[in-house]
């Protein structure tokens, strides 16, 4: 089974604070994404990761950063913490060519973390 | 542009009733739909997903869903209804064929309830 884990389930922080989300998987995936997840509005991307230092912002990048030094992690980085940005995150992993060869869509996703910005 | 619509932000239906989760879809290519199901306080986990085989789809925990082109439609059901199913649902959509379309487009979400 893809594992896909995040450091943290709960976290509080004070506005200005830099935060640093980190995502883990472990099945060899190349495709790495961060979401946040708001009441009503779904899942919404934020940045997405083709590859090892390869990034793509996604439809609401503004206020974030994202880092990918090693395939298995993806850290999603908010600079200057806002009380706007208080949301679920979700990290999810892909790869890319399922069995033979196929394009593969599916994404698997890990537990989430609810932030907290005072 | 893709788009997913789930009608309904929340279906209430008694323990062992039909459960029907409703996913329109707008896609100009031929499209992969997911249904994905989160439990409190837990990331998504997929229940099916439809990618231009078969189209009616058979997923975990008892979960089926129909694509429809002519209506462009996958919705969700389930017989009957047990109690560990009430969670919030997430329909979405993908272009198929197109390796750099990377994105999967997700619907508002559906949360269930189930009496006893």
């Amino acid at each position: 089974d893809v594992k896909v884990t995040q450091s943290s389930r709960y976290l509080v922080k004070r506005t200005g604070e830099k935060v640093f989300l980190e995502c883990v998987q472990d099945m060899d995936h190349e495709n790495m994404f961060w979401y946040r997840q708001d009441p009503g509005l779904g899942l919404r991307l934020i940045y997405f990761s083709y590859d090892v230092k390869m990034k793509e912002k996604g439809d609401i990048p503004e206020g974030y950063s994202v880092s990918r030094e090693k395939k298995e992690r993806f850290s999603l980085i908010l600079e200057s913490a806002s009380t706007n940005q208080t949301s679920m995150y979700l990290c999810a992993s892909r790869n890319r060519r399922g069995l033979a060869g196929v394009v593969e869509k599916t994404q698997y996703f890990g537990p989430g973390t609810r932030l907290l910005v005072l | 542009a893709q788009s997913v619509t789930q009608l309904g932000s929340h279906v209430s239906v008694s323990e062992g009733a039909l459960v029907l989760l409703r996913c329109n879809y707008s896609s100009s290519v031929p499209p992969y739909l997911f249904w994905y199901v989160q439990y409190p306080n837990q990331g998504l986990q997929l229940l099916l997903k439809y990618t231009s085989a078969a189209t009616l789809v058979k997923g975990i925990n008892g979960f089926e869903a129909e694509f429809k082109k002519s209506e462009t439609s996958f919705h969700l059901t389930k017989p009957s209804a047990h109690m560990s199913d009430a969670a919030e649902y997430f329909c979405a959509v993908s272009e198929s064929g197109s390796d750099s379309s990377y994105k999967l487009i997700f619907g508002s979400g559906t949360r269930l309830l189930v009496r006893p």
